[in-house]
Formats: structure tokens, sequence, C-alpha cells
């Protein structure tokens, strides 16, 4: 079966703190694709990044970078120098392909706060 | 710009009534998708479409309905079968359904029972 784990319900922290959001997977899938998405207070989720099971390097986007770690089936993402626009709710997702039906698994959602 | 509109933003259903959120996209993209959001469960699979004139059942579709007569539409009917039907609804779409696509978000519909 295919389960996204983000055991951080919310995390606090004071502004120019850098902060790393937790997220662990389990797939059978050989191939599969991790997401991370970005839920403002507006509503709609953002994309921010996309990793394929094949490659394991880790990405940096501004402030942003994320850690792939097959071993531990983790896709951990860290936001650096937090700020106050931070603020919102990320959802780690896996995508594959179960049996020969197409799945999109989205985790439970960490809510960061960033405080001024 | 292309994107999701999603309306109404707010809706209120009363007991035994019927009730249709619109989802349109003006991106071209042939896949559409309906999730359901809960306060500390993520987004669950309503119903999805890959196609115009076809859709699939998700997760929890019992107690909703949807139609694709069009690419660009995807309504979902909530209808008096759903008991619980206070959530917060995302409609998403994507280019194709492919497990490497990315999913692009409408910024939701909150429905609540009166």
């Amino acid at each position: 079966a295919q389960k996204v784990t983000q055991a951080q319900t919310e995390i606090s922290v004071v502004e120019k703190e850098d902060v790393t959001l937790d997220c662990v997977y389990e797939t059978r899938d050989t191939t599969y694709y991790l997401f991370w998405y970005k839920q403002p207070p507006s509503g709609e989720l953002v994309f921010l990044i996309r990793r394929n099971s094949f490659d394991e390097q880790n990405e940096i986007s501004g402030r942003y970078s994320w850690n792939f770690q097959k071993s531990t089936s983790s896709f951990n993402f860290t936001i650096t120098a937090s700020q106050v626009v931070d603020s919102a709710v990320y959802f780690c997702a896996l995508s594959g392909t179960t049996s020969g039906t197409y799945k999109y698994i989205f985790g439970t959602g960490t809510r960061l706060k960033v405080l001024a | 710009d292309g994107g999701i509109t999603q309306s109404p933003k707010y809706l209120f259903r009363k007991e035994g009534q019927n009730v249709t959120l619109s989802c349109e996209q003006n991106l071209n993209h042939d896949a559409m998708y309906w999730y359901r959001q809960d306060p500390g469960q993520g987004l669950r699979l309503i119903y999805y479409s890959q196609i115009v004139n076809d859709f699939q059942k998700g997760d929890i579709a019992e107690g909703y309905s949807v139609s694709r007569e069009k690419k660009e539409s995807f309504p979902l009917t909530v209808t008096s079968a759903q008991k619980n039907p206070t959530a917060f609804y995302l409609c998403a779409s994507s280019i194709k359904q492919a497990t490497n696509e990315k999913l692009f978000f409408g910024s939701g519909t909150q429905l609540s029972v009166l």
C-alpha cells in the first residue's frame, strides 16, 4: 500500500530561523514521484517540487532545499532563514502506479507558522 | 492568465438538498480531479476524469456525483446521500493523468451545512 506520513502537525518558528518539514513515504513501486505543495491561507495548493525515484540528488531553490533519501524513504523539506510569508500548510505527496492503478497520495500536511 | 476557477467560495447546504460546486479550467488539461480536505486528514480523492465524457470514482465517491461534458468543466454535485458534507473542496487538473504530472489547484469551495 502507498502511504505518506507527515508526523509534524504544526511547527512554529521565529523569523529567520531554519525549519525542516519531514515526509516519510511507503510504496512498493520501483518507479514513483514525490512532490511538495504549499497551501497559503488563500486555499489553493501551489506546486513546489517534483522528484522521481531514480534521482536522489538534493535540490536547492533559493531558500528552499529538499533532501531525498531512498534508504530511509524520506523526502524532507528545509526552509532557510524563514519569513512570515512562508506561513502556510505544506503537503508532501506520492504518485505511483500500484497494480496498474494510478494513485496520488497526500500526507496530512504540516502547518508552519513563522512569527515576526 | 491560465488557471482553475472554483465557485462559489462559500456554500451552505440545507438538509436533504443537493448542491453543485463549479470547476472551470483554461489550461487545456485533459485530467481533472476533485479532492475533499478535512482538518488533519489531508486531501482525499473523490472523483477524477482523464478525458471528456469519462470519469472514475476515487477513494470517497459515495454521496457525490460528477460530469465531464466539456474539457474545461468538471462540476461536482454533493447529494443528500452525503451525510457529512462539511469540508473544503478542491478542484485540480493536470496535463494528463500520469505519475509524473504535477497538479494545478483552484482556490477551493468551503461547504457548510445549515
